[in-house]
């Protein structure tokens, strides 16, 4: 069992949709959660970070978190083609570790 | 949020050569990392870089392959010695900031290393 699970898509939404993101992880010591986008060719951009159960909104961005299922989601509202990219899920801080483990990322695409 | 200067940005060498990854942070940081990203895959960690100490491996990342300093907070170097085609990735520094209860990562802008 990998550690984080994303699904590596393509999803594809159109201009305007909700895109909706998800991400399993195994370690249930996992404190916070990061939820990062990459474009293509550049270095991963912070875009969202939670740590209580429940819901964190920012902007059109909504992360979810529920630790008992071990599941944490990323929401876009109003997607947009500059949206497209892949987005990576990061926990942090299971067994004392403050580095990241990623998931292997979802591509998003959005269609115009 | 810190200021991560890495260099090169990219380069191209030979295989059996070794080439060092330099990370500069505009701030000092307690946390810094090195990752690497192989072609189309996320990120793998490779060494928590300590200040004052010898780095922290990760399971399959061994120090005479990637020695690792870190001479005080703000800066940081990455070798990759040896080097093979199987080395060709994204290096990328990674440095951690908390506030609160969150320790949040921001990423330099990479290093793209390719081996022939």
């Amino acid at each position: 069992q990998k550690e984080v699970e994303q699904n590596s898509g393509p999803l594809s939404v159109p201009e305007g949709a909700i895109a909706s993101l998800n991400c399993t992880y195994s370690d249930r010591g996992s404190q916070s959660f990061f939820w990062y986008r990459q474009y293509s060719g550049k270095s991963p951009e912070l875009i969202m970070s939670i740590y209580s159960n429940g819901d964190k909104e920012d902007g059109r961005f909504t992360a979810q978190l529920n630790k008992a299922s071990q599941y944490v989601s990323l929401l876009i509202r109003d997607s947009q083609p500059s949206d497209s990219a892949t987005y990576l899920c990061a926990p942090q801080g299971g067994t004392g570790r403050r580095a990241l483990t990623f998931g292997s990322g979802t591509r998003l695409q959005v269609q115009p | 949020s810190a200021v991560i200067s890495q260099k090169p940005s990219r380069d191209i060498c030979q295989r059996g050569t070794s080439l060092t990854i330099q990370c500069q942070v505009d701030s000092q940081v307690t946390m810094m990392f090195w990752y690497r990203q192989q072609p189309g895959q996320s990120l793998t960690l490779i060494a928590t870089a300590n200040q004052g100490s010898e780095a922290t491996y990760e399971s399959g990342f061994v120090i005479d392959k990637f020695p690792i300093s870190r001479p005080n907070l703000t800066f940081s170097t990455l070798t990759v010695s040896n080097m093979s085609p199987e080395d060709s990735s994204i290096y990328l520094c990674s440095v951690g900031e908390t506030g609160g209860l969150l320790t949040e990562a921001f990423f330099g802008q990479g290093t793209r290393l390719t081996v022939v």
